[in-house]
């Protein structure tokens, strides 16, 4: 069974960057099948996509996060990483990493990041000093 | 960027109810449509995808609908289980955006 599972601080000061790793068990990061992704999602809010990877190095970012994220992954240790920079109380989140399905678009003949299968519990990162 | 817009935001029903949620896309999307469940304190759950697929393991009271801008989830007969939020996701392009969600409540 396929486990995702995130770490990294729970507290982080504003100004300052939020890191966090996603460890996968139970199957490979490296499956040509599937792209990996970060979530995030306020307290009492809505979800909000931050960010999805393929392990190439491949990666697609939200836009509305500007430059301030950074996605990694590590193949060898089945790991993919999320850095979002210049932090704010905006950033106060539960942020899950999840597995994307990878579907085959028949009008464009490309495969495109498709929904979310697989989810990490979800960590909760504070944004304040 | 596709807004994703769901109605009703909450809903009250009982067991044994059949519920029906709409999520419309701001531009067509075709079938590239989401559906997902949340209980409090959890990860969200997929439920279905490309509109009407039910995700394996999911329980056949749940249904997707729908093409272009408009679709529908429907739960045919509410169990204990199901009181949750639910929420659409478009996966037709970046970025990649939810609904704002709807609760089903007692």
């Amino acid at each position: 069974q396929l486990r995702l599972q995130e770490s990294g601080p729970g507290l982080v000061k504003p100004s300052e960057t939020l890191s966090l790793t996603c460890t996968v068990s139970g199957g490979s990061i490296s499956s040509t099948t599937y792209y990996w992704g970060w979530i995030r999602q306020p307290p009492g809010k809505g979800l909000e996509w931050i960010g999805s990877l393929f392990y190439t190095g491949t990666t697609y970012n939200n836009p509305s996060l500007k430059s301030r994220v950074t996605m990694s992954i590590d193949t060898s240790d089945n790991q993919f990483s999320l850095k979002l920079s210049s932090v704010t109380a905006a950033d106060t989140a539960v942020y899950y990493c999840a597995r994307h399905l990878r579907s085959y678009d028949s009008l464009t003949g490309y495969y495109v990041v498709d929904s979310n299968d697989y989810w990490g519990q979800g960590t909760l990162v504070t944004v304040s000093s | 960027d596709i807004q994703m817009t769901q109605s009703p935001s909450s809903v009250s029903a009982s067991v044994g109810d059949r519920v029906t949620i709409t999520c419309r896309a701001s531009q067509d999307i075709s079938t590239w449509l989401a559906w997902y469940q949340q209980k409090p304190g959890k990860a969200p759950r997929l439920l279905i995808y490309a509109a009407s697929t039910l995700q394996s393991g999911v329980p056949s009271r749940f249904s997707g609908s729908g093409s272009g801008t408009d679709f529908t989830l429907t739960i045919s007969s509410l169990q204990p289980e199901d009181f949750a939020t639910y929420s659409c996701q478009q996966t037709d392009s970046f970025p990649l955006t939810f609904g704002g969600g709807t609760t089903v409540e007692i």
